[in-house]
């Protein structure tokens, strides 16, 4: 099946620190999400990307829709330590059929 | 809201033994999801929904059945329970795709499974 390539697949930072963690296919995605997963809680969506090129920023987090369609990088800029967890994204490769495929999570460790 | 909702929280089995994992949403999502997360991995599609009455595979679904009866509830059921199914296992939900593509999943907070 599909797979995503995510890296680093963990990230020892300082406070204040800027973070950027990326995924790689050799598939054409139409979508990418880029999910956090805190311990014994689901994901939780952080940024939705549609089109190839898009980079778009939810407060200090920025992601990009690689132009290839083949990747995405998330930023986290002066990291706080509630941004402690695993960062996974996602792919939906055909439209419409609302499968995702995850790649294998990003775990960030903070310290204070 | 309570979002998507699912139970149990954890469950310790024996091998050969059976259970249904519940999951249920209340924001009228018409598609609904089974995935799994083995340790220090993302997550696998087990079988996915797109309305009450419709079911199909996703990346691994053997060893696992599902219905869907209501649009509210997609239980998930393990006939046989094996230790390679020992994982944490999470349900999601979401309303119909924007024409661009997908709309977003809302996940449950998953069901911790150990079989022994």
């Amino acid at each position: 099946g599909q797979q995503l390539n995510q890296s680093p697949q963990s990230m020892f930072i300082q406070e204040g620190e800027d973070v950027s963690m990326n995924c790689t296919s050799s598939s054409i995605f139409n979508t990418w999400l880029w999910y956090k997963q805190e311990p014994g809680e689901g994901p939780v969506l952080l940024i939705a990307l549609y089109k190839a090129g898009e980079l778009t920023s939810n407060g200090r987090l920025t992601a990009q829709f690689g132009i290839t369609r083949k990747d995405s990088f998330l930023n986290i800029s002066a990291s706080i330590p509630s941004d402690v967890g695993i960062y996974f994204c996602a792919g939906q490769i055909i439209q419409g059929a609302q499968k995702l495929v995850f790649g294998q999570g990003t775990r960030l460790t903070i310290n204070p | 809201n309570a979002g998507v909702t699912q139970t149990p929280k954890f469950r310790i089995l024996k091998i050969g033994q059976s259970m249904t994992l519940q999951c249920t949403q209340d924001m009228n999502h018409n598609y609904m999801y089974w995935y799994r997360q083995d340790p220090g991995m993302g997550l696998k599609l087990i079988y996915y929904s797109v309305g009450a009455g419709i079911t199909d595979k996703g990346e691994v679904p053997n060893g696992y059945n599902v219905s869907r009866s209501t649009t509210e509830d997609f239980p998930l059921r393990l006939e046989l329970a094996a230790p390679s199914q020992t994982s944490v296992y999470f349900c999601a939900s979401s309303p119909p795709g924007r024409s661009q593509g997908l709309e977003t999943q809302y996940f449950g907070p998953g069901t911790r499974l150990l079989v022994l």
